[in-house]
């Protein structure tokens, strides 16, 4: 069966330096996304692409994030400058249509020293 | 309020046994509906997507009432494999279908014990 892959499995990283999370969606998956799960608390949607672009964000998704797909497979998520507070489980998603099931990936572990 | 919303358990329950878990969500905006289970420090699996008809899949019924905004899962003859949280989701999508989002609930956890 198809599966999203993302890598690294964890990272660690001093307080502001920029840290690049990637995944790989199912092939003929169109629509990507980013979630993140703190410890102990719910999984929280942070950004949706399509067609290459943005289609929405929330409110966590600020400057210091960005996301891109530098190809046909790979779609990454930057952190610019991390924080603490950034330190996380970090999960990409992908779906083949906007009401279709997403299907997730394993997740990157990142904590911030 | 919150957007979906969940009793966080624990339900322990003998192995056998029948449990159900309640979901309700505010966003009348919610198009599509699913349960996913979360195994610890795992990702969150699709279980299953839930249809106001009702649907099953073997042991494991859902059932989602739009006009309450409420949601259902029901797990039958419950294994010692079905430990874990499971998660009440909703998607949420723009008028223009333009883009979605999912919102989880926090989750229930399921502890089952021989």
């Amino acid at each position: 069966e198809p599966e999203v892959t993302q890598t690294p499995s964890h990272q660690v990283t001093q307080m502001g330096q920029e840290v690049i999370l990637r995944c790989v969606p199912i092939s003929n998956h169109l629509y990507f996304y980013w979630y993140r799960q703190i410890l102990g608390q719910k999984v929280e949607f942070l950004v949706s692409f399509y067609n290459n672009e943005i289609s929405e964000k929330s409110e966590i998704f600020d400057d210091q994030f960005s996301v891109e797909r530098p190809d046909g497979s790979n779609f990454t998520l930057k952190i610019r400058s991390t924080k603490l507070e950034d330190s996380a489980m970090y999960f990409c998603a992908s779906s083949e249509g906007v009401s279709q099931p997403q299907h997730f990936g394993d997740g990157t572990r990142l904590s911030i020293l | 309020r919150k957007e979906v919303e969940q009793d966080p358990g624990p339900f322990n329950v003998p192995e056998g046994a029948t449990v159900a878990f309640n979901c309700t969500y505010s966003n009348s905006a919610s198009q599509s509906f699913f349960w996913y289970r979360q195994d610890c420090r795992k990702e969150p699996k699709l279980l299953m997507s839930v249809y106001s008809s009702g649907n099953e899949d073997g042991r494991f019924t859902a059932q989602l009432n739009r006009a309450s905004q409420y949601i259902s899962l029901l797990i039958r003859d419950s294994k010692l494999s079905d430990s874990a949280t499971y998660l009440c989701v909703v998607n949420v999508t723009s008028d223009s279908g333009g883009y979605n989002k999912l919102i989880f609930g926090a989750g229930t956890r399921l502890a089952v014990h021989p």
